[in-house]
């Protein structure tokens, strides 16, 4: 299996544009949770879905950020306009939620999406 | 909510010494524990997990944990590190009742000098 994919890898931008954030899970999870990455705040939650549908998006920072997942094979991650405190990586994960399947309760990770918001 | 306090930032040690980073999570209920590692440019990547069980829980690399209820704790160890166990390592974890939304903790960077 290929993992997770993410894109781009690194992202460098001004502030005010749009950044579109790209997500492929593992063929066959059912869960996908967007994570950013900072120094001053380790890793947080941004939100997740569970069979494409938005469960739990308390983590969003702001109305600037806003996840989709159309179908069970992609997802994005929006931020606009963007500023330089968004400036972090981005990390996708996906799993197999539990009930369904062979389940371990692990998450799969991305190798994220390095943004930087000049 | 469930926080998780992992007590050291930064640990620094030379090979062949023992490790041991501290995790302790509050929350009420049963939890589903982890510990992720992060080497250096990449992703996490899973080191062990508690589900149930014999509280003490091997590992990848050499690594166990132990799982002490009573002081919600689930700490890291590993008898002799090598260089390339630096990295940053991340303890989580999610109620078992919560599908697998893990909350991590705020990591601790550890440094083995060769």
């Amino acid at each position: 299996d290929a993992g997770v994919i993410q894109s781009p890898r690194h992202e460098v931008t001004e502030m005010g544009q749009e950044v579109t954030l790209r997500c492929k899970p593992i063929s066959g999870h059912n869960s996908l949770f967007w994570y950013r990455q900072t120094m001053m705040r380790g890793l947080e939650l941004l939100i997740y879905f569970n069979n494409n549908v938005p469960i739990d998006d308390s983590g969003m920072p702001e109305d600037r950020f806003s996840a989709k997942m159309p179908n069970a094979s992609f997802s994005t991650l929006k931020i606009q306009p963007s500023e330089p405190r968004d400036s972090a990586v981005y990390f996708c994960a996906s799993s197999l939620a539990r009930g369904q399947g062979t389940n371990t309760g692990e998450l799969f990770f991305g190798e994220g999406s390095r943004l930087t918001v000049l | 909510a469930q926080s998780v306090s992992q007590h050291n930032h930064h640990v620094i040690l030379s090979e062949a010494a023992s490790l041991e980073l501290g995790c302790n999570y509050s929350y009420g209920g049963t939890v589903n524990l982890f510990w992720y590692v992060q080497y250096p440019g990449q992703h996490l990547q899973l080191l062990l997990k508690y589900f149930s069980g014999d509280p003490l829980v091997k590992g990848i690399k050499g690594f166990e944990a132990e799982f002490i209820k009573s002081k919600f704790s689930f700490n890291l160890r590993k008898p002799s590190v090598q260089w390339s166990d630096t990295a940053e390592y991340f303890c989580a974890v999610t109620p078992k009742a919560a599908g697998n939304k893990l909350t991590f903790g705020g990591g601790t960077r550890v440094l083995v000098k060769p």
